[in-house]
């Protein structure tokens, strides 16, 4: 079935550093969304993308649906920045289908 | 905004009793989705509607669960004769319209543990 191949999934990265995270299909997605599930649970939007790039902040996604990726970039990394950073790919053909990644364990550490 | 709001936060019952979640989607939101989340699977759809109208319950199991939206401000997930397996945290999230590339906004979720 679709799947979604999340890399890498665990980081650990010191503050003021960078690094990116990966999700790979298997099929053709027509959106990713970027979200980050902190200490706390919730769930905190990022990006929402059906193609390019968009960025905020310190954090930077590309998605390219023909090549079946899509990246999440980390700049200058804080403390907060810490938590498990999910993909989650749509597609809408033949219904409403959506498929998550494993999720990458962030640790930022002074 | 208070964002979507799920009660309870954290449900604890026993083998065989029913659970009923509740989610309180953004105002205006006109697209309600309900995900569950499990060490095992990661994050699974299950269900969704728009403008009250089951549009997908290709992620619903078969028996046990059934959802609903009786009205734009809230949509329920029951559960009945909960088994240990069904212990998961179970997320709500709402947009303003999945087809025009408006992106999810999730509520905190509930946390079912079934003992």
């Amino acid at each position: 079935g679709d799947q979604v191949e999340q890399s890498p999934s665990a980081l650990s990265l010191h503050e003021g550093t960078g690094s990116a995270l990966r999700c790979n299909f298997t099929t053709t997605m027509r959106a990713v969304q970027w979200f980050r599930k902190n200490s706390r649970g919730s769930l905190i939007n990022l990006f929402y993308l059906a193609s390019g790039t968009k960025e905020n902040g310190r954090l930077k996604s590309a998605f390219d649906s023909k090549e079946r990726y899509s990246t999440l970039h980390i700049r200058d990394a804080q403390l907060e920045d810490s938590g498990t950073y999910f993909c989650a790919a749509e597609a809408w053909t033949g219904g409403y289908k959506v498929v998550f990644g494993s999720g990458t364990r962030l640790l930022v550490s002074p | 905004n208070a964002g979507v709001i799920q009660t309870p936060r954290h449900k604890v019952t026993g083998k065989g009793q029913e659970a009923t979640l509740w989610c309180e989607p953004i105002s205006g939101h006109s697209a309600v989705f309900w995900y569950r989340q499990t060490i095992v699977q990661g994050l699974e759809f299950l269900t969704y509607f728009r403008n009250q109208a089951p549009i997908d319950d290709s992620g619903m199991p078969k028996e046990r669960f059934s959802a609903q939206m009786p009205n734009q401000s809230h949509s329920t997930l029951k559960i009945q004769s909960t088994q240990p397996q069904d212990s998961a945290v179970y997320l709500c999230a709402s947009s303003s319209d999945r087809t025009s590339n408006e992106r999810l906004f999730f509520g905190h979720g509930t946390k079912l543990s079934v003992l």
